[in-house]
């Protein structure tokens, strides 16, 4: 039990573009959902915080305008990185809190985003 | 405000020999704790977990740690590792409030060879 998804697995898109990241609890109920971003060789920086049905919390320095993020559902968040640039390039990793679990977050196996 | 504290940048340990991952946080609250391994290309996956009880918590692959709260550590231990332990390895807390989030350290990366 507690899997989470993410797709697409890796991306690739031209510097300008948006790219969408989607990240699903398969079978529980994610009250809340998480984004992080992961450099090479380096830890994971929290993003923001997205509670379903709310806007997101954002973490210092992170732009709300450029990675826009939805919980539309209690299965369901989407990470949205617009005008992507080479900068943004990196593995985004996701992860789902949900209420029987609250202490502990599960997380989905990354999305590799490269912008050329 | 909390912190994770990962001297070890890298491990290197022959196969079969014992080894340890050292951590230490800094917290103004209680926290729970978590160690999390990352293979290459790959997501976290939950190591093992201190959440109350008893002190020393083990995983079902032979890794323990424990939580220590007098030095602020939760060191991560394996008696006799093997190759395929080559991976990545995050000690995180979570702070006992309402936000739930994770404070990852900066990662030890084990490295075993034959």
């Amino acid at each position: 039990g507690a899997v989470v998804s993410q797709h697409p697995s890796w991306v690739i898109c031209k510097s300008g573009t948006s790219v969408k990241i989607e990240c699903r609890s398969l079978d529980f109920q994610a009250t809340t959902m998480f984004w992080y971003r992961q450099f090479p060789k380096q830890s994971l920086m929290l993003m923001a915080t997205s509670n379903e049905g709310s806007k997101a919390t954002y973490e210092q320095g992170v732009e709300k305008d450029k990675f826009l993020i939805n919980h539309a559902s209690l299965t369901l968040s989407t990470l949205t990185v617009t005008s992507a640039h080479p900068e943004d390039s990196s593995f985004y990793i996701c992860s789902a809190r949900g209420r029987q679990t609250y202490n502990e977050q599960f997380f989905g196996p990354g999305t590799r985003l490269t912008v050329l | 405000a909390q912190s994770v504290t990962q001297l070890d940048s890298q491990v290197p340990v022959f196969e079969e020999a014992p080894v340890e991952l050292r951590c230490n946080y800094s917290s103004s609250v209680s926290v729970y704790l978590f160690w999390y391994v990352q293979y290459p290309n790959q997501g976290l996956q939950l190591l093992l977990k201190y959440l109350s009880g008893s002190t020393l918590v083990e995983s079902i692959n032979g890794f323990e740690a424990e939580f220590n709260k007098s030095q602020t550590s939760f060191h991560l231990r394996k008696p006799s590792v093997h190759i395929s332990d080559t991976a990545e390895y995050f000690c995180a807390v979570t702070p006992m409030d309402s936000s739930y989030k994770l404070i990852f350290g900066s990662g030890t990366r084990l490295l075993v060879r034959p």
